[in-house]
């Protein structure tokens, strides 16, 4: 079985400019979530896709967007980038009706915004 | 607000003795409650979960937390440390809709010979 994979691993853009993160869940999983985890800190939840519909949302701008396709995959897209964006985006992917917890990251996409 | 708070930033210990990283909740999270541990450069990788039944959990790699609901804790526990367990831990909560992972800041695990 595969597990939760990201692309890239390592990204600088400068302010202003927009990022695409993509996300590969694993096997089975129809379930996607994003966090945003700045140095030092916890990861924060930005939001959730099931079903390519967003599923839950945490208190981020309309500037993050996202999308899930029908292979279960997604992305992450930030525009109008800000310095504060700068920051490790880790992508979890979980069976809809599963325990949130159970959820499986993957090693996460380091964005560096200057 | 709902909230995890990790009463420790940083515990340094020796290799083979125990350790206890703290962690509370507010009774505003569900009392699904859990443990992640990240390694330098990867992602979070699952150590133990409380759902329900026995407050004592047992996880991988030797771990433990006991949940108290009285004392709103669910503190992570290992008789043993090792020098491999050097790494960032968190603990975190499910939100009341299920659908997020509430997490508390992190605790840095340095374990030395």
């Amino acid at each position: 079985e595969t597990g939760v994979t990201q692309s890239p691993t390592h990204l600088i853009k400068t302010r202003g400019q927009q990022v695409t993160l993509r996300c590969s869940s694993q096997s089975g999983h129809n379930t996607v979530s994003w966090y945003q985890q700045a140095l030092g800190q916890g990861p924060q939840f930005i939001f959730q896709y099931y079903r390519e519909e967003e599923n839950g949302r945490g208190n981020f701008p309309p500037r993050f967007s996202g999308l899930q396709f029908p292979n279960y995959s997604s992305e992450l897209n930030v525009n109008a980038l800000e310095l504060d964006d700068s920051a490790l985006y880790l992508c979890a992917s979980s069976p809809f009706g599963g325990t949130v917890g159970e959820a499986f990251f993957g090693q996460g996409t380091r964005l560096t915004v200057v | 607000a709902q909230s995890v708070t990790q009463l420790d930033s940083q515990v340094p210990v020796f290799e083979e003795a125990p350790v206890e990283l703290r962690c509370n909740y507010s009774s505003s999270v569900s009392v699904y409650l859990f443990w992640y541990v990240q390694y330098p450069n990867q992602g979070l990788q699952l150590l133990l979960k409380y759902l329900s039944g026995s407050t004592l959990v047992k996880g991988i790699n030797g771990f433990e937390a006991e949940f108290n609901k009285s004392q709103t804790s669910f503190h992570l526990r290992k008789p043993s440390v090792h020098i491999s367990d050097t790494a960032e831990y968190f603990c975190a909560s499910a939100n009341q809709a299920g659908t997020a992972l509430i997490f508390g800041k992190g605790t840095t695990l340095s374990v030395s010979s």
